[in-house]
């Protein structure tokens, strides 16, 4: 199976700060790597897909990039509305696995 | 607009059995395939299963390979998960989740409380 590592865990940021979440797996999963924000209480959403690509709708605070099996959502200018846990998943192979999550918290 | 709706949780005992559904709307379901994933309270998010558009591939996570089976009825827009000799680290929110291609898990539905507990 692919394990999907996330960092950090947990982070403490301010409204208007820009805010990097990192992912790596554990082998070639060909950009086959979205992003997910969920909010306490409330289901999953897709932010980004294809490593790098917005999903519809979603706003370009949020981007994803890559480099080999390395990822990075970046979450520019910090709004309220974004304190919430983003999960990062591959899936090039079954079975698709998640990173274990960022609790992005107020500071 | 996409609508997932899952329902059928509930409290079950150990040992027991469950079915859950999910109701689509809002797309051609014949056309997309489908997933379960789950969330142990307190936890992470957990891929349990995959269908494809005409249930000809499936997959499981290793964790309910053959005590779960997914299955779809395209002609009622509807999704399924069986879910058998079920355990109390089976306890979990339950969601189904449309998935693309190239998109990955695209939507997702506001899911369903499953609780293994005697």
């Amino acid at each position: 199976d692919i394990q999907m590592t996330q960092s950090p865990s947990s982070l403490s940021a301010s409204v208007g700060d820009r805010v990097t979440i990192t992912c790596r797996a554990s082998q070639d999963i060909r950009n086959f790597l979205a992003w997910f924000q969920q909010r306490p209480g409330k289901a999953p959403k897709s932010l980004i897909y294809a490593a790098s690509s917005l999903q519809s709708g979603v706003p370009s605070k949020f981007s994803g990039s890559a480099s080999g099996t390395d990822f990075t959502l970046t979450i520019s200018s910090l709004q309220p509305e974004d304190f919430a846990t983003y999960y990062c998943q591959q899936y090039n192979s079954f079975p698709w696995t998640f990173g274990q999550g960022t609790k992005v918290e107020i500071k | 607009e996409v609508q997932l709706v899952e329902s059928g949780g509930g409290l079950v005992q150990p040992g027991g059995s469950l079915r859950l559904s999910c109701a689509a709307s809002g797309f051609t379901f014949s056309s997309y395939s489908m997933n379960w994933v789950r969330q142990a309270p307190g936890k992470g998010l957990e891929w349990v299963s995959y269908i494809s558009s005409s249930s000809s591939t499936i997959y499981y996570a290793d964790s309910v390979k053959g005590r779960f089976t997914i299955s779809r009825d395209n002609a009622k827009d509807s999704l399924y998960l069986q879910m058998n000799s079920l355990r109390g680290e089976d306890t979990a929110v339950y969601y189904c989740a449309r998935a693309d291609y190239y998109q990955g898990l695209e939507d997702w539905g506001q899911g369903t409380l499953v609780t293994v507990s005697s």
